[in-house]
């Protein structure tokens, strides 16, 4: 299983492009690498999933170079609405063993 | 479409007494399951996944334990509740390589 590292926290402000980027030194050629947010007192919420190249969904971006041993989720003009704790998970298909890392702490400010 | 369960919200409970959290899964087959521990303010924390009824993987030795008597419920136990066994409880479901789909969670205290 890929250990996944990331910052601790970040700070931005509203309106600005957010970029996390997430280690993943020792992937697997079958991990997927997916991003998940959490807000105070909930679940962590699926944003983004890829295995390579770029993925785009409706909230965010996802980068991954052509050696996959990093990650880098995007967020477009993020508002206070995004201030939450960012986690990146790299999961090996088939073991169904999923291990989250510390997660990044975004802070939006006004 | 999919939706899962997680029951209590929230639970006080004293030192020393038992503990049942349940989880359950509707609208999909033969779900992997998880449970997480969140302390506050810390990360996600894999206690327990299951890939079949009665197939349990633990991943934290301590006073938990986990069952999985049908498809699609998955239920954390402990026989007697420790200081340390407060947090945020977290139940989750995947399928093959999906993304993992949690629960609203319970938060427990241990008094």
């Amino acid at each position: 299983l890929a250990k996944t590292t990331q910052p601790i926290s970040m700070d931005s402000y509203e309106g600005q492009e957010v970029n996390i980027t997430c280690s993943h030194n020792n992937i697997a050629t079958n991990d997927y690498i997916t991003w998940y947010q959490q807000f105070p007192s909930q679940g962590p919420r699926f944003i983004i999933q890829g295995y390579k190249t770029k993925v785009t969904n409706e909230v965010a971006s996802l980068f991954i170079p052509a050696d996959r041993k990093s990650s880098t989720l995007s967020l477009p003009r993020v508002s206070l609405s995004d201030t939450a704790v960012y986690y990146c998970l790299a999961s090996l298909g088939g073991t169904y063993k999923y291990i989250f890392g510390t997660g990044t702490r975004l802070k939006v400010l006004a | 479409s999919q939706t899962i369960h997680q029951w209590p919200a929230t639970l006080v409970q004293p030192v020393g007494s038992p503990l049942s959290l349940e989880c359950t899964v509707e609208g999909t087959s033969n779900p992997n399951l998880y449970w997480y521990r969140q302390a506050a303010g810390r990360g996600l924390q894999l206690l327990f996944y299951s890939v079949g009824i009665g197939q349990i993987s633990s991943e934290v030795p301590q006073n938990l334990s986990a069952s999985r008597p049908q498809d699609r419920q998955f239920i954390l136990s402990s026989k007697k509740l420790l200081l340390s066994d407060s947090g945020f409880y977290l139940c989750a479901w995947s399928v093959t390589e999906a993304p993992l789909h949690f629960g609203n969670g319970t938060r427990l205290t241990v008094t």
